[in-house]
């Protein structure tokens, strides 16, 4: 069974610019999470899309956006691109609305804002 | 979502067991203790988990006292290969109000030889 898959694996971008990552979770899972990891530093929540609806997002600008698609597959917009946007970002899918279940990861999209 | 404190870091020698502790004080009765594996420029993966006494897989024992308000990870002869982030996570519930698999800042443990 394939797993959460991330694309593209690296991504360069000029500051102002907007940056799409994409995200496809594993088969049968209808949650996604997005989160940002700096350097050196912790996963900071993004957001949580259910069931084609975003539920929560975290103490992030508008500028992070994002959607999930009928497929459940998601994609996060990062528009007007700042240079402390570089970061890893992860993505995570659980299955609907379980309580207590484990999240898988995808490898992650790693951006760079020049 | 029970909040939880975990040491930042953590330093170690190869073959030697290692605990590590995380407090979560205000523990719902239905939360579960999770604890997520984090190498550098990966994603977290699942180690463990547990709701109370003992739990232990191939790779890791999780201990949970009876009042169930900290928890013990248990590394057994800790390799190299160990060296990585270690998240304790508590009532990793999903509901209507958007209980999230939220985060903390993790215990970094540095395994030397």
């Amino acid at each position: 069974e394939a797993g959460v898959t991330q694309s593209p694996t690296h991504l360069i971008k000029t500051r102002g610019q907007q940056a799409t990552l994409r995200c496809s979770p594993i088969s049968g899972h209808t949650s996604v999470y997005w989160y940002q990891q700096a350097l050196g530093l912790g996963l900071q929540f993004l957001l949580w899309y259910d069931e084609g609806e975003e539920r929560n997002r975290g103490n992030f600008p508008p500028r992070f956006s994002g959607r999930q698609f009928p497929n459940y597959s998601s994609e996060l917009n990062v528009n007007a691109l700042e240079l402390e946007d570089s970061a890893l970002y992860l993505c995570a899918s659980i299955p609907a609305r379980q309580t207590n279940t484990e999240a898988f990861f995808g490898q992650g999209t790693r951006l760079t804002v020049v | 979502l029970a909040k939880t404190t975990q040491p930042i870091s953590m330093d170690s020698y190869e073959g030697q067991e290692v605990n590590i502790t995380c407090s979560h004080n205000n523990i719902a009765t239905n939360d579960y203790i999770t604890w997520y594996q984090q190498f550098p420029s990966q994603g977290p993966r699942f180690i463990i988990q547990g709701y109370k006494t003992k739990v232990t897989n191939e790779v890791a024992s999780l201990f949970i006292p009876a009042d169930r308000k900290s928890s013990t990870l248990s590394l057994p002869r800790v390799s190299l290969s160990d060296t990585a982030v270690y998240y304790c996570l508590v009532g990793a519930r999903v509901d209507n109000y958007g209980q999230n698999f939220v985060f903390g800042p993790g215990t970094r443990l540095s395994v030397l030889p």
